[in-house]
């Protein structure tokens, strides 16, 4: 079974660029979650989808992030403009969902964003 | 609000040798999820053990154990027989039923040959 694909694995861009990143989660997981992750630290939850839903949105930078997951499947996260600070790895992960006897979530590899 | 933490930054053991990483959590729920994941360099974060807040066993996973202790909020990870692939970021998590999981900020762990 594929695990979570997630593209590109790194990307360099300039500042005031936009940039724009994928995530096809595991087939069947409803819950899609996008993590900001620093060198060196933890995940940070930027958005969590349950299917089409944005159940969690609140420490997405609503004036240059914006995210959707349409047909509650594949996701998008765009940053636009970028900014230096937003050099980090954006990872995406899924979940089975609310009622999950797990909880377990499963990781892409990541999106390592440089802003020059 | 809840919170993980984490309050080993590094550590580092020579292999073969047992290793216990510690994680402490804040909430004022009855029923979560602990985990321990495992991102080892340049590679994917996986999960390494689960621990359900009613379960009072603790759980084991082959050389893994962790040491849950509910009334003190307390989650630690022993690694036992530590191999050199067992180098790695560890992160303590907390998840609620909501599905809402807060992430420790990680213990990087060196295992030394």
């Amino acid at each position: 079974e594929a695990g979570v694909v997630q593209s590109p694995r790194y990307k360099i861009i300039e500042k005031k660029q936009p940039v724009a990143f994928w995530c096809n989660p595991i087939s069947g997981h409803n819950t899609l979650y996008w993590y900001l992750q620093n060198l060196g630290q933890g995940p940070e939850l930027l958005i969590r989808y349950e299917n089409e839903e944005a159940v969690d949105d609140s420490q997405l930078p609503k004036d240059r992030f914006s995210a959707e997951r349409l047909k509650g499947v594949d996701s998008t996260l765009k940053i636009q403009p970028a900014e230096l600070g937003d050099s980090a790895v954006y990872l995406c992960a899924s979940s089975l969902g609310v009622g999950s006897t797990t909880g377990e979530l499963f990781f892409g590899e990541g999106s390592r964003l440089t802003v020059l | 609000a809840q919170t993980v933490t984490q309050s080993q930054p590094e550590m580092s053991v020579q292999e073969a040798e047992t290793v216990t990483l510690s994680c402490t959590y804040d909430t004022s729920e009855n029923n979560y999820y602990l985990f321990w994941y495992k991102q080892p360099p340049s590679r994917q974060m996986i999960l390494v053990i689960r621990q359900e807040a009613y379960k009072q066993q603790n759980a084991t996973e082959n050389r893994f154990s962790v040491n849950f202790q509910k009334a003190a909020k307390s989650f630690s990870l022993k690694i036992s027989d530590s191999q050199l692939g067992d180098t790695a970021m560890y992160f303590c998590a907390f998840m609620l039923r909501d599905d809402k999981i807060i992430f420790g900020k990680g213990t990087r762990l060196h295992i030394l040959p």
